[in-house]
């Protein structure tokens, strides 16, 4: 199946500071991605669709000026948590869909990121 | 409440056939999914089934859908110790050009002796 690299895998930082988490679709041009946040115990909260070259799709709730999804090419897209605060300790996951075969009827997933705000 | 839920937890013993029950609300979903999450690990795609399709079957696993009633089973056969992790129930939802993948609560699978 198609690969999706995410990366850091985990990652500590000072309150205050921003986190930036990439999403990289590694053998497929990824039209659509998500980003969905997990906390513990608890299921995967989709927080945003974004498309190639537009503005992403925030779900109700979600701060689009604290979690910026930037998606400018078909391989990458960027989730940055700005002025992190410990309450957005938690694991973050994208997934990407494609076109073509099974490429837009499966997502792939990335291993995650556990973002830990001290 | 949310809209694809399944039960929290489940215990079966090893050897035996495990069951996990999910329903959902949007009848126009066109995939539905069972995704895996060992402790600490990202989601593996176990298997899927379009939504005009009422049994998959792979290997040990069945998926049984009843669209009626909007009711999603995944059936494990002969469960191992390798089968404890958390299971997902999820449906996939037409947004614009894409689908977006909405995910129940998530079933913890637990294999005793």
């Amino acid at each position: 199946g198609a690969v999706v690299s995410q990366h850091p895998s985990r990652v500590i930082c000072k309150s205050g500071t921003s986190v930036k988490i990439e999403c990289r679709s590694l053998d497929f041009q990824a039209t659509t991605m998500f980003w969905y946040r997990q906390f513990p115990k608890q299921s995967l909260m989709l927080m945003a669709t974004s498309n190639e070259g537009s503005k992403a799709t925030y779900e109700q709730g979600v701060e689009k000026d604290k979690f910026l999804i930037n998606h400018a090419s078909l391989t990458l897209s960027t989730l940055t948590v700005t002025s992190a605060h410990p309450e957005d300790s938690s694991f973050y996951i994208c997934s990407a869909t494609g076109t073509g075969g099974t490429l837009n009827t499966e997502a792939f997933f990335g291993q995650g990121t556990r973002l830990t705000v001290v | 409440g949310e809209d694809v839920e399944q039960s929290l937890f489940l215990s079966v013993r090893e050897g035996d056939s495990s069951v996990i029950n999910c329903t959902y609300t949007d009848s126009s979903s066109t995939y539905l999914y069972w995704y895996k999450q060992e402790p600490g690990a990202g989601l593996q795609l176990l298997t899927y089934i379009f939504s005009n399709m009422d049994m998959k079957q792979d290997q040990r696993l069945t998926v049984l859908l009843n669209k009626k009633d909007k009711h999603l089973s995944l059936r494990i056969a002969d469960t191992q110790t390798g089968d404890s992790a958390i299971y997902f129930c999820a449906e996939s939802r037409r947004y614009s050009s894409a689908s977006k993948i909405i995910f129940g609560s998530g079933t913890r699978l637990s294999i005793r002796p």
